[in-house]
């Protein structure tokens, strides 16, 4: 079964300072992979994702994500971060060899952002 | 478009009681949908995956007979916890694939606002 790592429970980082959340997933079978957000009490929105193609994708605020087969890792990088980014991040995996697309997600990782 | 609504946002209610929660895809057809459970400060579990017209398939762990999900149609699913106890207490977040053109949208899940749900 898959499983997916967040090796960081909390990334306390000042403002407008570089940031990365690490993400690995245990197979490295056919994968797509995501990045999800959460603000307090809310649900998640999907911040990017890696279907196929570049291994690096894009979101529109800024966050970026590379997709690395041979070290099975997704991490997420942004190179200036706001107050307004601290949220919860989670990264998912759906395994393409199940086809039931549901998601495995990891532990999440607290995004601080201080000024 | 791609919008999930969840109600209630969130319930309280007696242990011993039934919960109904209803989960919508407002904007598209939903032929599959799964139900996720969040306990504080934890990650997303997996509970179930609904198919419209067939029976859920429920994770390994999760009781079917008191996590009851009923997927009448395209856009509706049902979760009713039944005979809730405090350990049920959990914030509950419903997602739905985007089948309106015949194929799976973006292959992406378009998560609802999640509801909280209190047993006292």
């Amino acid at each position: 079964a898959q499983s997916v790592t967040q090796l960081d429970s909390q990334v306390p980082v000042f403002e407008e300072a570089p940031v990365e959340l690490r993400c690995n997933y245990s197979s490295s079978v056919s994968v797509y992979l995501f990045w999800y957000v959460q603000y307090p009490n809310q649900g998640l929105q999907l911040l990017l994702k890696y279907l196929s193609g570049s291994t690096l994708v894009e979101s529109i605020n800024g966050f970026e994500a590379e997709f690395n087969k041979s070290q099975t890792s997704f991490h997420l990088r942004k190179p200036s971060v706001h107050i307004s980014d601290t949220a919860e991040y989670f990264c998912a995996v759906s395994d393409l060899s199940t086809g039931r697309r549901a998601l495995t997600f990891g532990s999440g990782t607290r995004l601080q952002v201080q000024p | 478009g791609a919008v999930v609504s969840q109600h209630p946002s969130w319930v309280i209610c007696k242990s011993g009681t039934s919960v109904k929660i209803e989960c919508r895809s407002l904007d598209f057809q939903a032929t599959t949908m799964f139900w996720y459970r969040q306990f504080p400060k934890q990650s997303l579990m997996l509970m179930a995956t609904s198919n419209e017209g067939s029976k859920a398939t429920y994770e390994q762990g999760v009781e079917k007979d008191k996590f009851l999900i009923n997927h009448a149609s395209l856009t509706l699913s049902t979760l009713t916890v039944t005979s809730a106890h405090p350990e049920d207490s959990s914030f509950y977040i419903c997602s739905a694939r985007d089948w309106s053109s015949g194929t799976f949208r973006d292959n992406e899940q378009f998560f609802g606002p999640g509801t909280r749900l209190t047993v006292l």
